[in-house]
Formats: C-alpha cells, sequence, structure tokens
C-alpha cells in the first residue's frame, strides 16, 4: 500500500498554463523530494525539502517552484508550462537523508 | 563528486539467475540500495545493505557488496517475466543528515522465454 500519494497520475495540459503537482505523505518524514524521469531514463534531482519552511534546488536546474508549509504536504508549481516540461515527474520522502526514499506513483506530465 | 554507474541492458533467460551489476565512487557510503521501477510507476525499495556487510539475502535476491572494489551486485535467481523492470543502484554517501541518495542511471532487465 501507497504511503507517499501524488495527484495527478497523468495530465494533459496546453503550453502556457499553470500547473501544480501535489504530493502528500503520511509517515511524517521531514525530508521530501521530486525527481524529474524521462521514460527510461535515469532520475534527476529537482527539489528537494528537509522540512516545513525549507526548500532547496537540486542537481537539475528547474523551471518549477515547490514549498512546504505542512510536514505531509510538497507541491510542485509550474507558473507556465512548456512542451519541454513533457517528462514524469516523482515524488519521494525519506526519514532522514541515509534512509531509503519512498516514492510516489508519479505524475505524468505532457505539454502540448 | 560521488558517481554510481550501471550497465544499461540485460537479458536473461526464464528460469536463469540475473546478475545486476553496480559501480560507485565514494568509499564513506553508509546505506546501498536497489530499487525497482516497473513500465510508468514509481521506484520500489527491493533491498538495501549497510556498508559493514558482505551480503544479504532475501528470498530469491541475493546483495553483495565488495567494498574494496566499490562494487554492488544483485542477483535475482530463477528469473521471472514479472521481474522485468529497471533496476536503479544507489548510495547514500556519509553519516550527515544533509546526504542525499545518488542514484545509477538503471539497468534494464528483460526476460527471454
Amino acid at each position: 500500500e501507497a504511503d507517499i500519494y501524488q495527484t495527478p497520475r497523468y495530465l494533459v495540459i496546453g503550453t502556457g498554463k499553470k500547473i501544480t503537482l501535489e504530493c502528500s505523505q503520511t509517515m511524517g518524514h521531514d525530508k521530501m523530494y521530486w525527481y524529474q524521469q524521462d521514460p527510461g531514463m535515469e532520475l534527476h534531482l529537482i527539489h528537494y525539502s528537509y522540512g516545513v519552511n525549507s526548500t532547496e534546488k537540486g542537481d537539475l536546474s528547474s523551471e518549477s517552484t515547490v514549498s512546504r508549509i505542512r510536514t505531509e504536504h510538497f507541491p510542485l508549481t509550474l507558473e507556465s508550462a512548456r512542451p519541454s516540461h513533457t517528462s514524469q515527474y516523482l515524488c519521494a520522502s525519506s526519514e532522514s537523508g541515509i534512509s531509503p526514499l519512498h516514492f510516489g506513483n508519479g505524475t505524468r506530465l505532457t505539454v502540448t | 563528486g560521488e558517481d554510481v554507474e550501471q550497465s544499461l541492458f540485460l537479458s536473461v533467460r526464464e528460469g536463469d539467475s540475473s546478475v545486476i551489476n553496480c559501480t560507485y565512487t565514494d568509499s564513506s557510503s553508509t546505506y546501498l540500495y536497489w530499487y525497482k521501477q516497473e513500465p510508468g510507476a514509481g521506484l520500489q525499495l527491493l533491498t538495501y545493505i549497510f556498508s559493514n556487510m558482505d551480503m544479504k539475502q532475501d528470498q530469491r535476491l541475493t546483495v553483495l557488496l565488495n567494498k574494496k572494489d566499490k562494487h554492488l551486485s544483485l542477483r535475482i535467481a530463477d528469473t521471472q517475466t514479472g521481474d522485468s523492470a529497471i533496476y536503479f543502484c544507489a548510495e547514500s554517501p556519509g553519516y550527515s543528515s544533509a546526504s542525499k541518495i545518488i542514484f545509477g542511471s538503471g539497468t534494464r532487465l528483460s526476460i527471454r522465454p
């Protein structure tokens, strides 16, 4: 059973629209992460958070932004979607920096 | 910086054993992980090994760690069609609470009848 939830599962949207990808976890984990992954390809860390009101940019530059107002919630926002944003976005959480990551099922975003 | 490397593809016959290899560079790694990703899904933690262990076995899965050579392997015994997936090796470098897990590029395992 999943303890970390991502919605929507699939999203097709036109260029220029603002979108928010939701991620919630029920495990009380302080650390949360967003990865971008093209199909069958490697993971790229785009954002992470070590707790409420803490957000950092990851290794891959991204035009998206994140917020962490509550421990369980870590939404990702794109102010103006472009076709280059088409990808799968995976959210994850962990108890500590060295603990295993728990992943959601991902949001597959297509920008037309 | 830290790096984790894996071969991209592996093809095995159903019923045979699969061995997926991984090398890493950070000698201060604490935990090393294997994740499985099925098509269209997130990553599922399969198993992990602490850096002071040489081997861990869990049903059909055997993890071997050679710390001297910084080499990690995952052996899947009696490979089944349901084992078709991408397998990611990952390491957590160091003990700092700020450490971030580093993933390899993934090995795509395909099963031949």
